[in-house]
């Protein structure tokens, strides 16, 4: 069974700051890996997209890595503004194309 | 273009009680899944449908069920309601639900059981 992790739970940083939040997977066979972000009672804007065949994407300030055979991924902002303050959750897609979230790193970036 | 539309935003409902949750999926799109998100969690898979077709089903009691129409929209139904149903209930569509696919995610109903 496909258990997601995600580290820290909770992050909080002075504006500017380069940041990377973590996430784990306990079954490497997957398709894909997606990084979303989800304001509080809001539905999920997707990030970040890395196929199983990939290394990373990046898209502006967002870059992320996927290293499959470890089980990990990093979703690393630079120069962190108060806007990006949002949950951060981490899914990983298998076999069963159902999508597998951990529970997300609540970030909170002070002006 | 329209991204993925879910109705009602929000709803509340008493213990016992049905509901239906309504979903259109981006144009073009012809698999909807379901996922519940409990507050503090993470969203958990409940359905996937292509072309009207079950594809998959999360560990749900039997009180949860769906369906999708021939238009591609989708409705998951929930019936004798619990106070533990309360969550936002988030659709998502892709093309064909296919393994590397991406799926797109709505702005979700927030269910409250009182």
């Amino acid at each position: 069974k496909q258990e997601v992790t995600q580290i820290p739970a909770a992050l909080s940083v002075p504006e500017g700051e380069n940041l990377v939040l973590n996430c784990s997977f306990t079954d490497s066979a997957i398709y894909n890996l997606q990084w979303f972000r989800q304001d509080p009672g809001k539905g999920l804007t997707s990030l970040l997209l890395i196929q199983s065949s990939q290394r990373e994407q990046t898209s502006g300030r967002l870059n992320a890595s996927l290293d499959k055979s470890s089980g990990r991924s990093t979703l690393y902002i630079a120069a962190s503004q108060p806007g990006d303050s949002a949950t951060y959750l981490c899914a990983v897609k298998g076999g069963s194309e159902k999508l597998v979230f951990g529970k997300g790193t609540k970030l909170t970036v002070n002006p | 273009d329209a991204g993925v539309t879910q109705s009602p935003t929000h709803l509340i409902k008493t213990r016992g009680q049905h509901v239906t949750l309504r979903c259109s999926p981006i144009s073009g799109h012809k698999s909807v899944s379901w996922y519940q998100q409990v507050l503090g969690q993470g969203p958990q898979f409940i359905f996937q449908y292509y072309e009207k077709e079950e594809r998959g089903r999360g560990n749900f009691p039997d009180r949860f069920s769906a369906r999708q129409f021939p238009n591609y929209s989708s409705e998951l139904n929930v019936n004798a309601l619990l106070l533990g149903d309360s969550a936002l209930y988030l659709c998502a569509s892709s093309l064909a639900g296919a393994g590397g696919e991406k799926l797109f995610f709505g702005s979700g109903t927030q269910l409250s059981v009182l």
